[in-house]
């Protein structure tokens, strides 16, 4: 089944504990990207990919890492976790080789992360 | 630059009634639109798209038809369930570019 899957679903963490949230693609999509949804402010983007080893920030870069080492892995890096991260996280990727050949935006299920 | 903007929500009707979303664009170039929806506790999923003028797109029975002289994409379904109780977010994408644009997303509440 073609899809995006995140991992963990839910992370409950504390101000300054480094952490990890995976994402992974089975389409061969070459475009991949992190946003975050907050109450009022719809989605944001974070940071995308537009292919392996090519990254670039989005709108609200701060705080974050990133890397695309893999074509179908895109790990969203929080280095110092602060409070203001606490948000809900999807991962989203597209291509037009596979599924998605008009670049619509496939989106992992996302992971609530909560920062104390 | 690009923009999506949205009416804002909650849409609150009761089932049956009929649903009109309003989505209208800035964009360079010719882009193609599209509708995403968002169930409680789901990433977005896409509903609908049209990718050049006057296309009408449709799906679970949702519509919305480009209308370039408008620069507007309404989301529109003749009779609401429950079950379509979501986010609905519209969303843009221009040339050969993958970064969408996204307006800001509108609830819709469905009442039995």
């Amino acid at each position: 089944e073609a899809q995006v899957t995140q991992n963990p679903r839910y992370l409950i963490t504390v101000t300054g504990k480094k952490l990890t949230v995976t994402c992974s693609q089975n389409m061969n999509h070459e475009y991949m990207s992190w946003y975050r949804q907050d109450p009022g402010l719809g989605l944001r983007q974070i940071y995308y990919s537009m292919n392996v080893e090519v990254t670039d920030k989005g709108d609200v870069p701060e705080g974050y890492k990133v890397s695309r080492k893999e074509k179908r892995n895109f790990p969203l890096i929080l280095e110092s976790p602060s409070p203001n991260q606490t948000s809900l996280y999807f991962c989203a990727s597209s291509g037009t080789s596979g599924r998605g050949s008009s670049y619509e935006q496939y989106f992992g299920p996302g992971t609530r992360l909560t920062v104390t | 630059g690009n923009s999506v903007t949205q009416m804002e929500g909650p849409v609150t009707l009761s089932e049956e009634a009929f649903l009109t979303i309003n989505c209208t664009y800035t964009a360079t170039g010719y882009p193609s639109l599209f509708w995403y929806v968002q169930y409680p506790g789901e990433g977005l999923q896409l509903l609908l798209k049209a990718t050049k003028a006057d296309d009408k797109g449709s799906n679970k029975g949702f519509e919305a038809t480009y209308r370039k002289e408008t620069t507007s994409f309404h989301l529109e379904k003749g009779s609401v369930q429950v079950s379509d109780s979501a986010v609905y977010f519209c969303a843009l994408r221009t040339g050969g570019s993958y970064i969408p644009t996204f307006g800001r997303g509108t609830s819709l509440i469905v009442h039995p």
